[in-house]
């Protein structure tokens, strides 16, 4: 059983574009919900978290949205840029031991 | 520099042949974990600890054990590795959940 579904697996976006990607959960449990950034031959990277009493968290670029009706988050990138290229993974996580993964989103900004 | 350490980077063995990955990290964490990567997979959790001598089973703990007798330290050990265990091992560790936890650089292997 898949916890948390993660979408699009790969995506292409100009530069400059915005890139949005999106993940949804079953377990009311979860209550940390980190994006993670991973590129080629490196270890995943936390990027954004989010606590489920927030709809919304911005640092620079990210952007994460959450609606806990709907048990949906999504993370943005504005102004995407070349560099930004990555997987990028969304997780949950309940207490202080299980991080659950999505499957990752493979983005490509194009130059 | 406050790191997640995984040796090694590359491993190529045969089946059956016992091994160990290790992982080290110097932050004090009371949380490490190990996930394996697959393509069209994703991360999947292996096993988990808590603190020192505090393990449990992951999603998929099958065909590997683990043991924490340090903080700093969490061995990942495959007893009769198979072809189906080839696979991106990484070693995690989290100081609590409003952190998230921090990663090793990956250990990649091939069981031939």
């Amino acid at each position: 059983q898949q916890q948390v579904k993660q979408s699009p697996q790969s995506l292409i976006v100009q530069k400059g574009g915005i890139s949005i990607i999106n993940c949804a959960y079953e377990n009311t449990a979860f209550d940390y919900f980190p994006w993670y950034q991973q590129f080629p031959g490196k270890g995943p990277a936390l990027l954004i978290a989010i606590r489920p009493d927030v709809s919304e968290k911005k640092e620079g670029r990210f952007t994460i949205s959450f609606n806990k009706s709907a048990k949906q988050f999504s993370l943005h990138i504005m102004d995407s840029q070349p560099g930004d290229s990555a997987t990028y993974f969304c997780a949950a996580r309940k207490g202080y031991s299980t991080l659950t993964f999505g499957k990752g989103t493979m983005l490509l900004v194009s130059p | 520099e406050a790191q997640v350490t995984q040796n090694p980077r590359y491993l190529i063995t045969v089946t059956g042949k016992k091994l160990t990955v290790t992982c080290s990290q110097n932050m004090n964490h009371e949380y490490m974990s190990w996930y394996r990567q697959d393509p069209g997979l994703g991360l999947r959790q292996i096993y988990y600890s808590m603190n020192v001598e505090v393990t449990d089973k992951g999603d998929v703990p099958e065909g590997y054990k683990v043991s924490r007798k340090e903080k700093r330290n969490f061995p990942l050990i495959l007893e009769s590795p198979s072809p189906n265990q080839t696979s991106l091992y990484f070693c995690a560790s989290s100081q609590d959940r409003v952190y998230g936890y921090t990663f090793g650089s990956g250990t990649r292997l091939t069981v031939v």
